[in-house]
């Protein structure tokens, strides 16, 4: 099975300030998915990261906030803009592999902190 | 849009005794159900799913079962271990084919 690593592993941040949280995949993948997990809850997604195209949003997420980048097929970026203690999560990365019919397997994830 | 609810929120169970965990989804059209557990301070991970062409799957102590008709599936973990205790997820792929909505999720304590 594919390794799925993500840096940082952990950050604590200043409110206003931006982080970049980047998902590497050590074999080619067809879908690269970002979510969120605010403590003690459920994953959300906030996207779908498109190679070589602009992210597919959900509802409650924009691009100003959550820039994603998908330059190749093992690897994305999610940035966290502007951050505010309510940006405080978990923030995931998953992936889906050419015919593994939906399935979808997560990175170990980056705990943030905003101060 | 798709939308999953499971129940219980927690669910406490003596070791060596089985635990049901429910979800219904709402989107006529999923076709893929997946389970996740997730340990303290660790990612999902993917333990067993279910595809609509499908009524049940076992995979050792777990199980999986869809009932199309009334849109629920459930997780049956037979013969419970401490090992067991975990977050569980339930999820369902909606109506676009790759994107998983969650269930809330159950908190599963195995007490030895």
């Amino acid at each position: 099975s594919a390794v799925i690593s993500q840096k940082p592993s952990r950050d604590i941040c200043q409110r206003g300030t931006s982080l970049t949280i980047q998902c590497q995949v050590d074999s080619q993948v067809t879908m690269m998915f970002w979510y969120r997990q605010q403590p003690g809850q459920s994953l959300t997604l906030i996207a779908t990261a498109n190679q070589g195209s602009e992210a597919t949003y959900e509802s409650g997420f924009v691009i100003d906030k959550f820039p994603i980048s998908r330059p190749n097929l093992t690897f994305s970026t999610l940035t966290v803009s502007n951050m505010s203690p309510e940006d405080s999560s978990i923030y995931l990365c998953s992936v889906g592999f050419q015919g593994a019919l939906n399935e979808q397997f997560f990175g170990p994830g980056t705990r943030l902190t905003v101060l | 849009g798709e939308n999953v609810e499971q129940h219980p929120s927690t669910l406490s169970v003596q070791e060596g005794d089985s635990a049901v965990i429910k979800c219904t989804y709402s989107d006529s059209a999923s076709n893929y159900f997946p389970w996740y557990k997730q340990e303290l301070g660790k990612r999902p991970q993917l333990i067993i799913d279910i595809r609509s062409n499908v009524g049940e799957k076992k995979d050792q102590r777990i199980a999986v079962t869809l009932n199309k008709t009334a849109k629920h599936f459930s997780l049956h973990i037979t013969e419970t271990q401490p090992e067991d205790s975990a977050v569980y997820f339930c999820a369902a792929i909606s109506e676009y084919g790759n994107k998983l909505v969650f269930g809330a999720g159950t908190i599963l304590r195995v007490k030895s």
